[in-house]
């Protein structure tokens, strides 16, 4: 996979958007940006993935740069359950099987 | 469906014995993965499964460690014969398909603490 770039930490207000940056300035044209997030005690959870286009789900929204060198993961409303590590993923949709590999993510803290 | 299954969600067993970890899939997925979790490493592949085949195990860490997977619904890891560096968060997780525009469920892992 190749490499994504992310802030240790970050810190956001309940109730506010959060947004996380990710660079990956070595995207190739077949790599899938994926996003997951892990709750303390818990298991990594997926949140969102896209290829080109800005995607919207339930949990929240990816923007992608126009050239893919960049994304950023929109949290539109942090709440105190959001608080977790968020990692920025990107995985070769030619090839099958193609693991997830971690990097150390952002850790997001949320203020009261 | 119930998600990804991992038991036992906590195990704590002395150097030198041997430690059986479990997974069930989710039901239809045809990948299966072993992670592993500490402070030091963050999370890591040990091996995957297609279709209960072994595919990659390049991160098992040595021949201590091994993985099957009997059937589509259910895979072990086990550790023979354990050791205290062993202590970590190991998780399951399975994934249809496999390619880049699926993602992967994990289970809630299993703490291991090897004393």
């Amino acid at each position: 996979d190749a490499k994504t770039t992310q802030p240790n930490s970050m810190e956001s207000n309940e109730e506010e958007p959060v947004h996380l940056p990710c660079n990956h300035s070595t995207i190739s044209g077949t790599d899938y940006i994926h996003w997951y997030r892990q709750l303390p005690s818990q298991g990594p959870e997926y949140v969102i993935h896209g290829l080109t286009s800005n995607v919207n789900n339930r949990m929240a929204s990816l923007a992608i740069a126009e050239d893919r060198k960049s994304s950023t993961l929109i949290l539109h409303r942090a709440t105190l359950r959001d608080a977790a590590v968020y990692y920025c993923i990107l995985r070769d949709v030619s090839t099958a099987g193609n693991m997830l590999t971690f990097g150390g993510g952002t850790r997001l803290m949320v203020k009261p | 469906d119930a998600g990804v299954i991992q038991s036992p969600r906590h195990e704590v067993t002395e150097m030198g014995q041997e430690v059986t970890l479990r997974c069930k899939p989710i039901s239809g997925h045809d990948y299966l993965f072993w992670y592993r979790q500490t402070m030091m490493r963050g999370l890591e592949l040990l091996i995957y499964f297609n279709n209960n085949v072994p595919i990659d195990d390049s991160g098992m860490p040595e021949d201590r460690f091994s993985a099957k997977m009997p059937n589509a619904s259910f895979s072990t890891l086990k550790i023979q014969p354990s050791e205290p560096r062993d202590s970590a968060v190991y998780f399951c997780a399975s994934s249809l398909q496999g390619r880049g525009n699926y993602g992967y469920t994990f289970g809630s892992g299993t703490r291991l603490t090897v004393v």
